[in-house]
């Protein structure tokens, strides 16, 4: 139980773009997910929490223009990365909360 | 404002020798306190989690961590390491209503054969 998906899992893009990353939980209910960042060898920084039916809460320093996160329903969070340039290029996770917080597999994101 | 401190950035061990890994925080409140792992390229996988209760908790792969209040520690045991065990380790704090954790920085844990 509690497997949370992410799609895709992998994307490169030319910068300017935008690219929508899919986070599910696949198995759970989830009113709350958690949307990371993580640079190599580093730990993960938490980017965002997303609460259904309501606006996201970005951590200090986070562009919510940038990073907007939607949270349509109670098993799905989308984080698009907007107009992206090389410098977004990440790994990013998402979570979902059920008694903990159950991660998806992460989506790596190259921006040319 | 909560903090968890992992000393060990890097832990080499043979296959079948004990382990522990380290794990301080800093939390105003009783805290929940979590052990996840990471292979490379992967999300995190919980290991176990302490929320209340018994101080030693049993976790999934044989691991196992103790909650010492007094020391602020969770540190994460196994007994006998197998090369699959080879990744990186996160402990992690967090409490209250908003279920937001800190993470620390990890630990990278080898395991030679």
């Amino acid at each position: 139980g509690a497997v949370v998906s992410q799609h895709p899992s992998r994307v490169i893009c030319k910068s300017g773009t935008s690219v929508k990353i899919e986070c599910r939980s696949l198995d759970f209910q989830a009113t709350t997910m958690f949307w990371y960042r993580q640079f190599p060898k580093q730990s993960l920084m938490l980017m965002a929490t997303s609460n259904e039916g309501s606006k996201a809460t970005y951590e200090q320093g986070v562009e919510k223009d940038k990073f907007l996160i939607n949270h349509a329903s109670l098993t799905l969070s989308t984080l698009t990365v907007t107009s992206a340039h090389p410098e977004d290029s990440s790994f990013y996770i998402c979570s979902a909360y059920q008694d903990s917080q159950y991660f998806g597999p992460g989506t790596r994101l190259l921006v040319l | 404002a909560q903090s968890v401190t992992q000393p060990d950035i890097h832990i080499t061990v043979s296959e079948g020798a004990s382990l522990e890994l380290r794990c301080n925080y800093s939390y105003g409140a009783t805290p929940y306190l979590f052990w996840y792992v990471q292979s490379p390229g992967q999300g995190l996988q919980l290991l176990l989690k302490y929320l209340s209760g018994d101080t030693r908790v049993q976790g999934i792969k044989g691991f196992e961590a103790e909650f010492k209040r007094s020391q602020s520690s969770f540190n994460l045991r196994k007994p006998s390491v197998h090369w699959s065990d080879a990744a990186e380790y996160f402990c992690a704090v967090g409490g209250g209503s908003n279920y937001k954790l800190t993470f620390g920085k990890g630990t990278l844990l080898t395991v030679n054969p």
